[in-house]
């Protein structure tokens, strides 16, 4: 089925670890976006691409570096995680124009 | 930073019954977008308006968009338990459209 896949779907980091999530389109799609979702914080922006190559950040960057070698993926990567990181991630994407966002399943984090 | 306030942030009703929930702003936004989601899944899109005073219907959801496109607003007619959900509000901000949600309304339908 289209749509986006993330991977992986659990994870428990201990602090200081490192990990990368993978996001992958295979839609065509231009933008490329990385949140978090944290309890009465809602949806926060991390980075996001506009295309292939591209990388810029969001509202909450630190802590995070992303890469868009190819079109169709968008990792996200914990250098060093910390127990704030702790959280739901959500890729989505979504092709030029006024038109909604694609999101993936989510890849929950605890980091302890 | 332009901010979506959502209320009410909880709602539990019975089957059958009608529900509006609201998605306010003091900023001006070019279009706003109405997901759903359900728990251990991403948000799904709804509807997207984009012209002030806008109505939009999808079976028993009626969407607005104010006049000003600063709000907007989402009714239910006779409520499901497939209604069940956390309903979120968003609006493209800045280049790429990049777009700020609001802290959702957490929508529960029982029998």
């Amino acid at each position: 089925n289209a749509g986006v896949t993330q991977t992986p779907k659990f994870r428990v980091l201990k602090t200081g670890q490192s990990m990368t999530l993978l996001c992958a389109q295979d839609m065509n799609h231009e933008y490329m976006y990385w949140y978090r979702q944290d309890p009465g914080m809602g949806l926060r922006l991390i980075h996001y691409s506009v295309g292939e190559g591209t990388t810029a950040k969001g509202e909450v960057p630190d802590g995070y570096n992303v890469s868009r070698l190819k079109k169709q993926n968008f990792l996200l990567g914990l250098e060093s995680a910390a127990p704030s990181q702790t959280s739901v991630y959500f890729c989505a994407s979504r092709p030029t124009g006024v038109h909604g966002y694609t999101f993936g399943s989510g890849t929950r984090l605890t980091v302890v | 930073t332009q901010l979506l306030e959502q209320s009410p942030q909880f709602l539990s009703i019975q089957e059958g019954e009608n529900l509006t929930v609201y998605c306010n702003s003091s900023s001006v936004f070019s279009s706003l977008q109405w997901y759903r989601q359900e728990p251990g899944e991403g948000p799904v899109l709804l509807v997207t308006v984009v012209t002030g005073g806008e109505v939009k219907k999808l079976k028993r959801l009626t969407f607005q968009f104010g006049d000003a496109r600063k709000d907007s607003s989402l009714h239910i007619t006779a409520a499901q338990t497939g209604d069940t959900g956390l309903y979120l509000c968003a609006g493209p901000t800045g280049t790429a459209s990049k777009l700020t949600f609001g802290t959702g309304t957490r929508l529960q339908v029982t029998l």
